[in-house]
């Protein structure tokens, strides 16, 4: 059974373009989480999505940062423009909404130059 | 404010010793914890679970403790193996299934 896949897997960009992350969680897994890693603040949560509703998205850092999920197999997180503060790993997790754990995907390692 | 630690960042055990890694929380209304376990260039790996009702639960050579009065747990991995060198996430909720705070990681390392 396939995980969460998230692509790219790596991504290297200049400062001021558009970045867009892409995940699929698992089917019929019904939450779907973004995550950011950094050295400085560990793993946090930026915004999470109940049956494609977005929950809560008070963890996105600035408008700059923006999710979407369209349909319950695909999510988008975008920053519009990118900064090299941006640069981190973001992880994408989901979930059945029971008592199983979230299962996350490999990563997209963001640089930002 | 960090509402979940984990004070230390790397912990050195012996292959086939004991390993005990520990979590503080500050938040009451977390009553569902969790352990993931993470290696370089890979998402985190769920390893096991508890929730508040309990204060231990055990799985192969992986047991959680659950101390609610001192807002704490740890995981215990005996034997200790190499494969087990990672890095250890601790994680609450309130609820299963809803948003994790996660604690800033411990590093194993289990030398052969």
């Amino acid at each position: 059974d396939a995980g969460v896949i998230q692509s790219p897997r790596h991504e290297v960009t200049e400062m001021g373009q558009e970045v867009t992350l892409r995940c699929k969680p698992i089917s019929g897994h019904n939450s779907l989480f973004w995550y950011r890693q950094t050295m400085m603040r560990g793993l946090e949560l930026l915004i999470y999505f109940n049956n494609n509703v977005p929950i809560d998205d008070s963890g996105m850092p600035e408008d700059r940062f923006s999710a979407k999920m369209p349909n319950a197999s695909f999510s988008t997180l975008k920053i519009q423009p990118s900064e090299p503060r941006d640069s981190a790993v973001y992880f994408c997790a989901s979930t059945d909404g029971s008592r199983e754990a979230q299962h996350f995907g490999d990563g997209t390692r963001l640089s930002i130059l | 404010d960090q509402q979940v630690k984990q004070n230390s960042p790397s912990l050195s055990v012996q292959e086939g010793r004991i390993s005990i890694l520990n979590c503080d929380y500050t938040n009451s209304m977390f009553d569902y914890f969790l352990w993931y376990k993470k290696y370089p260039a890979e998402g985190p790996t769920f390893l096991i679970s508890i929730s508040s009702i309990k204060d231990k639960n055990e799985d192969g050579r992986f047991t959680v403790f659950l101390n609610k009065s001192a807002k704490h747990l740890s995981l215990h991995i005996v034997p200790s193996q190499p494969g087990d060198s990672a890095v250890y996430f601790c994680a609450a909720s309130v609820g299963a299934g809803n948003m994790l705070t996660f604690g800033g990681g411990t590093r194993l390392m289990v030398k052969p």
